[in-house]
């Protein structure tokens, strides 16, 4: 079954260290996207990829940094120099960048970041 | 920039009423919309996509176009207690997904 993963589901992150965070997709989308969600809180898109090799940054990609050398995966690393790195971050992808309908996007399972 | 905005909530409805969400955008241009469902510590879920003035029905939910006024809602029949979850509105903007904050909506026994 075709779908999106994001492991690990919940991860520690002590002070000071850079963490990554990944995702894959084997349903062949050409885009996807990192947001990150605070408890209560909407969505906040942190970098985004239409094509491999090129991404964007979102609304708050400071301290924050992506790759994308292979279409099915984009992993998240969430560096020292984001001083409040407690969330909830999710992976998405889409068939084509704008979310055209009728696709949308498929969103991963999330995970969980905690600082210790 | 785009925007999309909905309602915080919660929105309380008992088990078996309408329960009616709605969504405002900005973008006179916008053509499509999508309606997610999240439940609390899990990921976003499509539930319904609508592109054109006037209703669309699937299942229990209908997701109603009105461009003119420029605003999207979503009516879930027969509401559940399982319906309990934040639903978020969203729009396609340039490369992307606009999406609303979410409204949550709390279905009582």
């Amino acid at each position: 079954d075709g779908g999106i993963t994001q492991s690990p589901k919940y991860l520690f992150r002590k002070e000071g260290q850079n963490v990554t965070l990944s995702c894959e997709q084997n349903l062949n989308h050409d885009a996807m996207y990192w947001y990150r969600q605070d408890p209560g809180q909407g969505l906040r898109l942190i970098y985004y990829s239409q094509i491999v090799n090129d991404f964007q940054k979102g609304d708050i990609a400071e301290g924050y940094s992506v790759s994308r050398e292979k279409k099915e995966s984009f992993p998240l690393t969430v560096t020292s120099a984001q001083k409040n790195p407690t969330a909830f971050y999710l992976c998405a992808s889409s068939l084509r960048g704008q979310g055209i309908f009728p696709y949308g996007y498929t969103f991963g399972s999330g995970t969980r970041l905690t600082v210790v | 920039q785009k925007e999309v905005e909905q309602n915080s909530g919660p929105l309380s409805v008992p088990e078996g009423a309408i329960a009616s969400l709605n969504c405002t955008y900005s973008d006179r241009g916008s053509q499509s919309f999508f309606w997610y469902r999240q439940y609390s510590g899990k990921s976003p879920e499509l539930i319904m996509f609508i592109y054109s003035n006037g209703d669309k029905e699937d299942g229990r939910f209908t997701a109603q176009l009105n461009k003119a006024s420029q605003y999207v809602s979503l009516l879930i029949r027969d509401s559940q207690p399982s319906d309990s979850a934040t639903y978020l509105c969203a729009a396609p903007g340039f490369q992307k997904l606009v999406f609303g904050t979410g409204t949550r909506l709390l279905v009582s026994p």
